[in-house]
């Protein structure tokens, strides 16, 4: 149980694209999702915490405008890279926590990898 | 504010012998603390986690960790360390201070365990 899983698991696309990743809970209901940042042989920057049914709460020094975050159902929450620049390269991970198993704990999913040309 | 600090990037270990990944945490309040494993190119998988009780927690594959709360850490450990252990270890806090309950990383640790 409690698993996680993220589409695309990589994607490249031209600077100026827009990109969509998908974060599912696949066996449970998730009405918290968070979104982080991973840069090469760094740890993970949260970027954003996704409630269900209402807009997301970004961390400080996240563009709003740019990191686009939707999460329309208690099991997807979806995050779109608009005009993605080579900057936003990265391994973007979603987390989910399952409101049965309490606050406790994240469920994390197994990752994107963004390329930007 | 919440946060937890992993003094070392790199831990190199003997297959065989123990090993200890550390990890120190500053927090309001009550601590909650968890430690997470990432293989390359993978997410994170949850190892174990301190809320209260008995300050050795064990969990998967054999690990363990210590809440010592007058040295403020909770040091990862195993007593034989295999090779397939070797993989980035996160320490992580979980923010108690809002209703989002956001987990704070350190900045991760390289195991390397040789045959």
């Amino acid at each position: 149980g409690a698993v996680v899983s993220q589409h695309p698991s990589w994607v490249i696309c031209k600077s100026g694209t827009s990109v969509k990743i998908e974060c599912r809970s696949l066996d449970f209901q998730a009405t918290t999702m968070f979104w982080y940042r991973q840069f090469p042989k760094q740890s993970l920057m949260l970027m954003a915490t996704s409630n269900e049914g209402s807009k997301a709460t970004y961390e400080q020094g996240v563009e709003k405008d740019k990191f686009l975050i939707n999460h329309a159902s208690l099991t997807l929450s979806t995050l779109t890279v608009t005009s993605a620049h080579p900057e936003d390269s990265s391994f973007y991970i979603c987390s989910a926590r399952d409101v049965q198993r309490g606050l406790n704990e994240q469920f994390f999913g197994p990752g994107t990898r963004l390329t930007v040309l | 504010a919440q946060s937890v600090a992993q003094p070392e990037d790199q831990v190199n270990v003997a297959e065989g012998n123990p090993l200890t990944v550390k990890c120190t945490y500053s927090v309001s309040g009550n601590p909650y603390l968890f430690w997470y494993v990432q293989y390359p190119n993978r997410g994170l998988q949850f190892l174990l986690k301190y809320i209260t009780g008995d300050n050795l927690v064990k969990g998967s594959y054999g690990f363990e960790a210590e809440f010592n709360k007058s040295q403020t850490s909770f040091h990862l450990k195993k007593p034989s360390a295999l090779v397939s252990d070797s993989a980035l270890y996160f320490c992580a806090v979980r923010d108690t201070e809002n209703n989002f309950n956001k987990f704070y990383f350190g900045s991760g640790t390289k195991l390397n365990v040789k045959p």
